[in-house]
């Protein structure tokens, strides 16, 4: 079965400081992997996905991502956070079969951006 | 461009009681989801409908039920409300149940049972 670890709950940095959120899964197949944010009071959104070839992949917002296979990693980075980048982020991982309803979401990063 | 609507944003229950959660897309997306946000649990899908018709059941299905009403409308039921199933809860549609089909989340209604 899948899994999804986020190794933070809470990340506090100042703006303009890079910012790296962490994320681990297992997986026994190959797997898709995606970052989704989720800003106060609303719903989430794609921020990122991984589905094959360039490891590095680039999202909404400056953010970015790099799928490591070997260390099962999916961690995502941002030079130089602003202000509205405070909100939760999620990864999610979905098997090898490759359906929406089998994604699963990690418990969430709440990365706050303090001035 | 409105995506996904819920209705209602809030709601508090007394536990017995029974209501339905609304959903409406205007994507034309084939796909719709239930999920619930709990604190420190992450999104836990509660049931899925991945074309008009069509009904399944997710991770956490216990105390719900579902309707598909038509391509845009997926109702959530709760018959009789459980201090339980105090959450946040979120719908989303996809233009496929494809893993290539990203997922457009409506702003939750947060229930609360007592």
């Amino acid at each position: 079965a899948q899994s999804v670890t986020q190794l933070d709950s809470q990340v506090p940095v100042f703006e303009e400081a890079p910012v790296e959120l962490r994320c681990n899964y297992s997986s026994s197949v190959s797997v898709y992997l995606f970052w989704y944010v989720q800003y106060p009071n609303q719903g989430l959104q794609l921020l990122l996905k991984y589905l094959s070839g360039s490891t590095l992949v680039k999202g909404i917002n400056g953010f970015e991502a790099e799928f490591n296979k070997s260390q099962t990693s999916f961690h995502l980075r941002k030079p130089s956070v602003h202000i509205s980048d405070t909100a939760e982020y999620f990864c999610a991982v979905s098997d090898g079969g490759g359906s929406n309803y089998k994604l699963t979401f990690g418990k969430g990063t709440l990365l706050t951006v303090n001035p | 461009n409105a995506g996904v609507t819920q209705t209602p944003k809030f709601q508090v229950l007394k536990t017995g009681q029974s209501m339905t959660l609304q959903c409406a897309q205007d994507m034309n997306h084939n796909s719709m989801y239930w999920y619930r946000q709990d604190p420190g649990m992450g999104l836990r899908l509660i049931y899925y409908s991945a074309s008009e018709g069509t009904t399944d059941k997710g991770e956490v299905p216990n105390g719900y039920n579902v309707s598909r009403l038509n391509k845009r409308e997926f109702s959530l039921r709760l018959e009789s409300a459980a201090p339980s199933q105090t959450s946040v809860y979120f719908c989303a549609s996809s233009e496929s149940s494809s893993y290539n089909s990203p997922l457009h989340f409506g702003n939750g209604t947060r229930l609360t049972v007592t």
